[in-house]
């Protein structure tokens, strides 16, 4: 199966940066995305990693290590209004075309 | 604009009705799928289809049924069988073509709550 962590809860002052980490362990990794999810709203698409390494943009960028099974997040000069959770989920190829597994989000608050 | 809709937003059930829930996309996407979204849980899949005609199991099945009669709809039914329906239910669909990530994309949200 799929084991996905990231941290439950972060808080972050407005302007700074911030790392929210993912870890997972499957066998048939395919693809790991990054999701932002507003209270009550759909999730939307952040960003997308397949190979190693850094995919920026702008002020979102996402790292990916295979061998490691890790993934970061990064947000820049914080905004109010990136409060939200940011949920990892990692595509694995064993359980059908494009079948995603998520784990259960990070709520970042940002504070002034 | 395309996009997924989903309805209704808000639902109440009484205990041992059987409820629908409505999904429709116009971005003529292949693939659609539902979650059921807990608090503290992240998205759990329940059916998934990738083709009209064809749906298969998610990981939390039971207590629910789909339909891909069309390929712009995929409906969930949640019947009285589903032990604890009260959730927040989302609807994703994404392309199969090559050249894209194959993100999903999701709807609005449907919230059921049984009383």
């Amino acid at each position: 199966g799929q084991n996905i962590d990231q941290p439950t809860e972060m808080t972050a002052t407005e302007g700074a940066i911030v790392q929210i980490n993912c870890t997972y362990q499957t066998s048939g990794f395919n693809g790991l995305f990054w999701y932002q999810q507003h209270a009550g709203e759909a999730p939307t698409f952040l960003s997308y990693n397949v190979l190693d390494g850094l995919e920026e943009k702008g002020r979102f960028s996402s790292f990916l290590s295979r061998s490691k099974g890790y993934s970061y997040l990064l947000l820049k000069e914080l905004q109010m209004k990136d409060s939200a959770s940011y949920l990892c989920a990692v595509r694995d190829r064993r359980t059908g075309a494009n079948n995603l597994f998520f784990g259960t989000g990070t709520r970042l608050t940002v504070i002034p | 604009d395309g996009g997924i809709t989903q309805s209704p937003k808000y639902l109440f059930r009484k205990e041992g009705q059987n409820v629908t829930l409505s999904c429709e996309q116009n971005l003529n996407h292949d693939a659609m799928y539902w979650y059921r979204q807990d608090p503290g849980q992240g998205l759990r899949l329940i059916y998934y289809s990738q083709i009209v005609n064809d749906f298969q199991k998610g990981d939390i099945a039971e207590g629910y049924s789909v339909s891909r009669e069309k390929k712009e709809s995929f409906p969930l039914t949640v019947t009285s069988a589903q032990k604890n329906p009260t959730a927040f239910y989302l609807c994703a669909s994404s392309t199969g073509n090559r050249g894209y990530t194959g993100e999903l994309f999701f709807g609005e949200g449907s919230r059921l709550t049984v009383l």
